[in-house]
């Protein structure tokens, strides 16, 4: 069955630190990874989009890894600011339909306090 | 800022009404989605275009229906609201279904709760 999980399910960190999430995914065939930040009250918005072949992308102070042959990617928030508090969703589509179907994980609630 | 626009925001109605949700994109985008949304829960796809005259169902089932007569418009209709239809709704538009084309762009949103 494919499925997008994502860790942990809720952090709270002080602004100013690094934090870390996670995504692992049995998706496949696999065609890519995409993190997407999603403000409260409001709809995604696309951060990073990464393919087998590429191990990581940033933009800005994100920074994502994928591990392919493992099936995991991470974002990596450096410096975080009280604006990154939001949920931060690991999406992964396939080639497996004309639709090239999404698969969304629930996100990782972040909350940056000052 | 995406330019895919969702009305209204917020949506409070009594069981039985017929509503719909306004989406539209002037991004000339073609490919068109409904996807709907609980309080930490993953999107789930309820409806999708691929252009004008084409709607397909999605992953989830729906009571809600769709049309798309032009481009830039995908509004979603539900005939007799529930209140199991209480959710969040988000529209997006994406140029392509593959590689950086299919980077799906969203609205806002419509937040509905049927009494």
């Amino acid at each position: 069955k494919n499925q997008v999980e994502q860790s942990p399910q809720s952090l709270i960190i002080l602004e100013g630190k690094n934090c870390t999430l996670q995504c692992n995914y049995t998706v496949s065939p696999f065609s890519n990874l995409r993190w997407y930040k999603q403000d409260t009250g409001r709809g995604p918005v696309s951060l990073t989009i990464m393919t087998f072949s590429e191990n990581t992308k940033s933009n800005g102070r994100y920074t994502a890894t994928l591990d392919a042959d493992t099936k995991q990617s991470s974002l990596h928030i450096t410096a975080s600011q009280l604006s990154d508090s939001a949920s931060y969703i690991c999406v992964v589509s396939d080639r497996g339909s004309t639709l090239g179907r999404l698969y969304f994980g629930r996100g990782t609630q972040l909350t940056v306090w000052p | 800022e995406a330019d895919i626009y969702q009305t209204p925001r917020y949506l409070v109605i009594g069981t039985g009404k017929k509503i719909t949700l306004e989406c539209s994109q002037t991004m000339g985008h073609d490919k068109m989605y409904w996807y709907q949304q609980d309080p930490g829960m993953e999107l789930h796809l309820i409806h999708y275009s691929y252009g004008v005259n084409s709607t397909e169902k999605g992953d989830l089932s729906s009571e809600s229906t769709v049309s798309r007569i032009r481009t830039e418009h995908f509004p979603l209709t539900l005939e007799s609201a529930r209140p199991s239809h209480t959710s969040q709704y988000l529209c997006a538009s994406s140029a392509g279904t593959s590689g950086e084309r299919d980077t799906q762009y969203f609205g806002p949103g419509t937040r509905l709760t049927v009494l």
